[in-house]
C-alpha cells in the first residue's frame, strides 16, 4: 500500500530535550516536505527535499533541521524544542512529473507538545 | 496578502442538501494548481480534488466538484448530497508555478472551514 509513515504519531516533550519525528515513504518519491498546523493558520511550509541531500527551508524554518540521506525517508529535527513549537507535523511526499496533475501524500501527523 | 482566503470559519448544513465551500486565490502566476483537502477529526490530510489552472472543465470526483471561475479568481468546493461522514474540517491549497526538476511544489493553504453536517 502506498503510504507516508510518520512516527511517533503522538508526542510530550519538555523545553530543550531534543527530539526527532521520522517520516518514510514507500512510493519512491523524489520530493517530500514538513509543514506544521497551527489554530487559524492553515499548514505552513517548514522544509522540503527535491531529492537526496537536496533540501532548502520553507517559509517557517527557525528552530528546526532535517536531513535526506535516503530517498524514503526525510526526518525532521528539534535541536531544542521550545514550547511554541507546540503543533501538530506533517510530512509529505510527491512524485514530480511535468505537465501531470499530482497530488501531495501525506502522512498521518504528529501532534507535538513542548512544556 | 493571503494567498489562499477561506472566508467561511464554519457551517452548517442539513443531510442531503448540497454544500459550497469558498475559496479566493491571489497570484501572478499563470500556471497554478488548486486543491481541496479534508481533514476529519482523526486528524488526517486526505485529497479531494486537484484544478489545474490551464483545465477548461471544472474537476469532479465522485460527490465533489470545483467551481473553477479564473478571472474572479476562486476555487469552491461543492459537494453534493451531504452524508453525515463529510463532517471535517476542509482546506483549500494552492501550488504556484510549473511543476519541474527544479521547483518547490509547495501547497499554501487557506485557513480551513469546519463544516459540520446535521442529520
Amino acid at each position: 500500500e502506498a503510504q507516508v509513515t510518520q512516527n511517533p504519531r503522538y508526542l510530550i516533550t519538555v523545553t530543550g530535550k531534543k527530539l526527532t519525528v521520522t517520516c518514510s515513504q514507500n512510493m519512491n518519491h523524489e520530493y517530500m516536505s514538513w509543514y506544521r498546523q497551527d489554530p487559524g493558520l492553515g499548514l505552513r511550509q517548514i522544509y522540503y527535499s527535491m531529492n537526496v541531500e537536496v533540501t532548502d527551508k520553507g517559509d517557517v524554518p527557525e528552530g528546526y533541521k532535517v536531513s535526506r540521506k535516503e530517498k524514503r525517508n526525510f526526518p525532521l529535527i528539534l535541536e531544542s524544542p521550545s514550547p511554541n513549537q507546540t503543533s501538530l507535523y506533517f510530512c509529505a511526499s510527491s512524485v514530480r512529473t511535468a505537465g501531470h496533475p499530482y497530488e501531495q501524500y501525506f502522512g498521518p501527523g504528529t501532534r507535538l507538545t513542548v512544556t | 496578502a493571503q494567498k489562499i482566503t477561506q472566508t467561511q470559519p464554519g457551517m452548517f448544513v442539513q443531510e442531503k442538501e448540497a454544500v459550497t465551500l469558498d475559496c479566493t486565490y491571489d497570484t501572478s502566476d499563470q500556471s497554478y494548481g488548486l486543491f481541496w483537502y479534508k481533514q476529519p477529526s482523526s486528524g488526517e490530510m486526505i485529497f479531494l480534488i486537484y484544478q489545474g489552472s490551464y483545465d477548461e472543465q471544472n474537476a469532479t470526483e465522485g460527490r465533489y466538484s470545483l467551481n473553477f471561475q479564473k478571472a474572479r479568481k476562486s476555487a469552491n468546493l461543492v459537494i453534493s448530497a451531504s452524508q453525515l461522514g463529510d463532517s471535517a474540517m476542509y482546506f483549500c491549497a494552492m501550488r504556484e508555478g510549473r511543476i519541474s526538476n527544479f521547483g518547490n511544489e509547495k501547497l499554501t493553504f487557506g485557513t480551513g472551514t469546519r463544516l459540520t453536517i446535521i442529520p
